[in-house]
């Protein structure tokens, strides 16, 4: 299995402003996935990041809000861009290819407040 | 499109005692369906998964889940709580297995009380 690791683990951030949160992996996957977690919900994807091209974006949300980077197999980044209270969730980045093609796993989450 | 339906948002048990989460799925195709596990203040982890091969699958901590098509169910089950088990549990279901997007039901809190 894959290890997962999340920058930074919370942060507290003023409106009108934009936090970029770090993923990496111990080991080079083939797909990693952005999702977000708004306090008492589920998971909901915000976009796939490929390596080599932009990110693939789900419905209702958009790069000029959430920019995604990919540079290498290992690593990825997620901003919130231009923060609103709204904002404020658990964002969490997934792997998968490590363990076979059906096999995605979670880092612990960035627990983000916007005030 | 897929979709994943978790009946019941809080279930409660006593230590001991049968764990039955409940999860539906829709899809078109044939999918491959998900139970991960999300501790307070925690990321989530892969409790077992379902890829159209054994439809009882076993996962960790005692847990296992069974796939019926004719239901379209995967419920999850665990014959004896413990109190390790409190958690937020979600179904997931993917059309291709994890190369694609996971669907995620709404989750189920279970509450295991002495």
């Amino acid at each position: 299995s894959a290890v997962i690791s999340q920058k930074p683990s919370r942060d507290i951030c003023q409106r009108g402003t934009s936090l970029t949160i770090q993923c990496q992996v111990d080991s080079q996957v083939t797909m990693m996935f952005w999702y977000r977690q708004q306090p008492g919900q589920s998971l909901t994807l915000i976009a796939t990041a490929n390596q080599g091209s932009e990110a693939t974006y789900e419905s209702g949300f958009v790069i000029d809000k959430f920019p995604i980077s990919r540079p290498n197999l290992t690593f990825s980044t997620l901003t919130v861009s231009n923060m609103s209270p709204e904002d404020s969730s658990i964002y969490l980045c997934s792997a998968a290819g490590t363990g076979g093609p059906v096999e995605q796993y979670f880092g612990p989450g960035t627990r983000l407040t916007v005030t | 499109a897929q979709s994943v339906t978790q009946l019941g948002s809080h279930v409660s048990v006593s230590e001991g005692a049968l764990v039955l989460l409940r999860c539906n799925y829709s899809s078109s195709v044939p999918p491959y369906l998900f139970w991960y596990v999300q501790y307070p203040n925690q990321g989530l982890q892969l409790l077992l998964k379902y890829t159209s091969a054994a439809t009882l699958v076993k996962g960790i901590n005692g847990f296992e889940a069974e796939f019926k098509k004719s239901e379209t169910s995967f419920h999850l089950t665990k014959p004896s709580a413990h109190m390790s088990d409190a958690a937020e549990y979600f179904c997931a279901v993917s059309d291709s297995g994890g190369y694609n997007k996971l669907i995620f039901g709404a989750g189920t809190r279970l509450a295991v009380h002495p």
